[in-house]
């Protein structure tokens, strides 16, 4: 079956820091891959996608790369604000319509 | 005005209530689920609507009944629940198969923040 093995929280950071946040997967075929960001007190919204390999994600200073040879799309951004704290899930979907979630990476960016 | 919207966002209910919770999506998708999101725990897919019929159901107790009247709403009815049924239940919806995106992006709801007494 699918699985998507992501970093234990949680990741504590200074503002400016830069994150790298890993995340690995298992899959049949040719999955797409997501980040999804839920702030506190809301539910779960996209943060970026890729589709097929070699892609890049982006947004809002985000990205991750779908790595087919490493079965990984790490998510990164180069310096973290405040408002970046919130739990991160990375996700997988297949044709099929079902998607795999990661346990969640809780991010905590401190002044 | 988010495209999946949940009612009500808070419930207290006690172990012999009846209650529902309600989803509705303004995006035309054509797949609904709900999850549970406990603390601690994984998000858990509790139920999958796709085209009205249900497709999914893993294994979720009998006291937690979904109805999807239409593509647009899906409810969950909830009677003589548990105190370890206290959560974030989330609504999200897609598109899936050839007639939209294939990608299988979901879109959530801000929840339904379940307390059973």
């Amino acid at each position: 079956g699918n699985s998507v093995t992501q970093m234990e929280g949680p990741v504590t950071l200074s503002e400016e820091a830069f994150l790298t946040i890993n995340c690995t997967y298992t899959a049949t075929g040719y999955p797409s891959l997501f980040w999804y960001v839920q702030y506190p007190g809301e539910g779960l919204q996209l943060l970026l996608k890729a589709t097929k390999a070699d892609d890049k994600g982006s947004n809002k200073g985000f990205e991750a790369t779908y790595r087919k040879e490493t079965t990984s799309f790490h998510l990164e951004k180069g310096s973290v604000q405040v408002s970046d704290s919130a739990v991160y899930f990375c996700a997988l979907n297949t044709n099929a319509g079902k998607s795999t979630f990661g346990d969640g990476t809780t991010l905590t960016v401190k002044p | 005005e988010t495209g999946v919207t949940q009612t009500p966002r808070h419930l207290v209910m006690g172990m012999t209530n009846k209650k529902s919770l309600k989803c509705e999506q303004h995006l035309g998708h054509n797949a609904m689920y709900w999850y549970k999101q406990s603390a601690k725990k994984p998000l858990e897919l509790m139920f999958v609507y796709s085209l009205e019929e249900r497709v999914e159901n893993n294994s979720v107790p009998s006291r937690f009944s979904p109805e999807c009247p239409n593509s647009s709403h899906l409810f969950l009815h909830l009677h003589t629940l548990q105190p370890e049924d206290s959560a974030l239940y989330l609504c999200a919806s897609s598109q899936v198969g050839l007639a939209g995106g294939r990608s299988g992006e979901l879109f959530f709801g801000e929840g339904s923040r379940l307390t059973v007494l």
